[in-house]
């Protein structure tokens, strides 16, 4: 059974940094591909972004409103993907979940529990 | 970017109902469309990808259809576990876009 677990939400000041970690078990991490998307309180999904794997070139790939601001990033040894959050704003708050995403049917096939970052001063 | 469009955006429908939602995207994504579920406070779960491919798993009461800009998601016979949100996502370029969401709701 394919388990992901989201860590490191919170409260953090605008202009602050936060990084989300998420845990992979019962899925070959090595050869997923893996994406963030959030969900603000009482709104609807938004895609963050995706990152490929290793073997598949690892790029990255980000919706605009955080390009330059976020980073991810997996360490493949420790089966877990991270979101670095930079500059962070009022409107970044929101669940975060991680979900793998199948790079041949481009679906997100599995998804964490979910983590709560609040932006707020 | 491209909009996916999802109407109506709430229903009210009763237990053995079929419930149609429809979704449309601002320009042509051949089959590249997903649907998922999301109940309150639980994760997104998908649906339908390819626009008609039901993920293993989901009960067969569930079914897309569509291509180009326009699809539907279809419950055939509507059942208590299935009154939730459902979601449209496309695939076809970046961004990944989804649609705005439909609650579906006990009548």
């Amino acid at each position: 059974e394919v388990r992901l677990v989201e860590s490191g939400g919170g409260l953090v000041k605008p202009g602050g940094s936060l990084r989300l970690s998420c845990a992979a078990s019962g899925v070959t991490f090595s050869n997923a591909w893996m994406s963030w998307v959030r969900q603000a309180p009482g709104e609807g999904l938004e895609w963050v972004g995706r990152i490929k794997s290793k073997n598949d070139g690892g790029t990255t790939e980000y919706a605009a409103p955080v390009k330059g601001r976020f980073t991810i990033s997996r360490d493949d040894s420790k089966n877990t993907l991270y979101l670095q959050m930079n500059s962070l704003k009022t409107e970044d708050t929101a669940v975060y979940y991680c979900a793998t995403y199948s790079g041949t049917y481009c679906f997100f096939g599995q998804w964490g529990q979910g983590t709560l970052v609040t932006v707020s001063s | 970017d491209i909009q996916m469009t999802q109407s109506p955006s709430s229903l009210s429908a009763s237990v053995g109902d079929r419930v149609t939602i429809t979704c449309r995207a601002s320009q042509s994504i051949s089959s590249s469309l997903n649907w998922y579920q999301q109940k309150p406070g639980k994760a997104p779960k998908v649906l339908i990808y390819a626009a008609s491919s039901l993920q293993s798993g989901v009960p067969s009461r569930f079914s897309g259809s569509g291509s180009g800009t326009d699809f539907t998601l279809t419950i055939s016979s509507l059942q208590p576990e299935d009154f939730a949100t459902y979601y449209c996502q496309q695939c076809n370029s970046f961004p990944l876009t989804f649609g705005g969401g439909t609650k579906v709701e006990i009548k």
